[in-house]
């Protein structure tokens, strides 16, 4: 696609469950980046996907995240047992490794209630 | 340890001012730098970056960023900032391992 695009764009979920998120990257993109953006928080790094190289998991918060990139294109995002403190948007970028500069998607705004 | 300072948290201009954001940073080689700008409720955009050669560079929107090794520093500026510039803006080097490291942001705020 055009852009890099993420589902949903809300959800909001109750504590405890889990919740998938989904980033679909620009075609041909190598790099696809997980960030998280909470008041207090900045901007954090979640995890890193550069193509068949085992992922950067070096940013992941707790052992409930987890990601993964199928067939080198779309990723998902899973959050077991959701906690308040997930409660934050969750960017996906893209990127051609070496280019400069990423893509970033809209975000899903997570809630935690 | 390497890290990225944007010192201002918050700065208001008047419109048609001029503008400059401050953005240091700690590494012990020249990082990649790029200069990202968020609008309220948008995802973040790229305004500009900078890999080597000339340090001046120049972005989307009218606004250009110098970098300057001997200050380890990465300043955006705009000659003129217009109403629709208000935004969070990001500084983030990339410090030799493909991932962006984001400064806490400065928010501008525009006055009439």
């Amino acid at each position: 696609g055009a852009g890099v695009s993420q589902s949903p764009s809300n959800k909001v979920t109750e504590k405890g469950k889990d919740v998938e998120l989904r980033c679909d990257p620009i075609s041909g993109h190598t790099a696809l980046y997980w960030y998280r953006q909470s008041l207090g928080q900045g901007l954090e790094f979640l995890i890193y996907f550069q193509g068949n190289s085992a992922p950067d998991k070096s940013g992941l918060p707790s052992d409930r995240f987890s990601a993964e990139r199928t067939g080198g294109s779309v990723s998902t995002l899973t959050i077991q047992r959701t906690q308040q403190e997930d409660s934050a948007v969750y960017l996906c970028a893209s990127s051609l490794l070496g280019s400069g500069g990423y893509t970033f998607g809209s975000g899903t705004r997570l809630t935690v209630v | 340890a390497q890290s990225v300072t944007q010192p201002d948290i918050h700065i208001t201009v008047s419109e048609g001012a001029s503008l400059e954001l401050r953005c240091n940073y700690s590494y012990g080689a020249t990082p990649y730098l790029f200069w990202y700008v968020q609008s309220p409720g948008q995802g973040l955009q790229l305004l500009l970056k900078y890999f080597s050669g000339d340090t001046l560079v120049q972005g989307i929107k009218g606004f250009e960023a110098e970098f300057k090794r001997s200050q380890s520093s990465f300043n955006l500026r705009k000659p003129s900032v217009h109403w629709s510039d208000a935004a969070e803006y990001f500084c983030a080097p990339i410090f030799g391992n493909e991932k962006l490291t984001f400064g806490t942001g400065t928010r501008l705020t525009i006055i009439p």
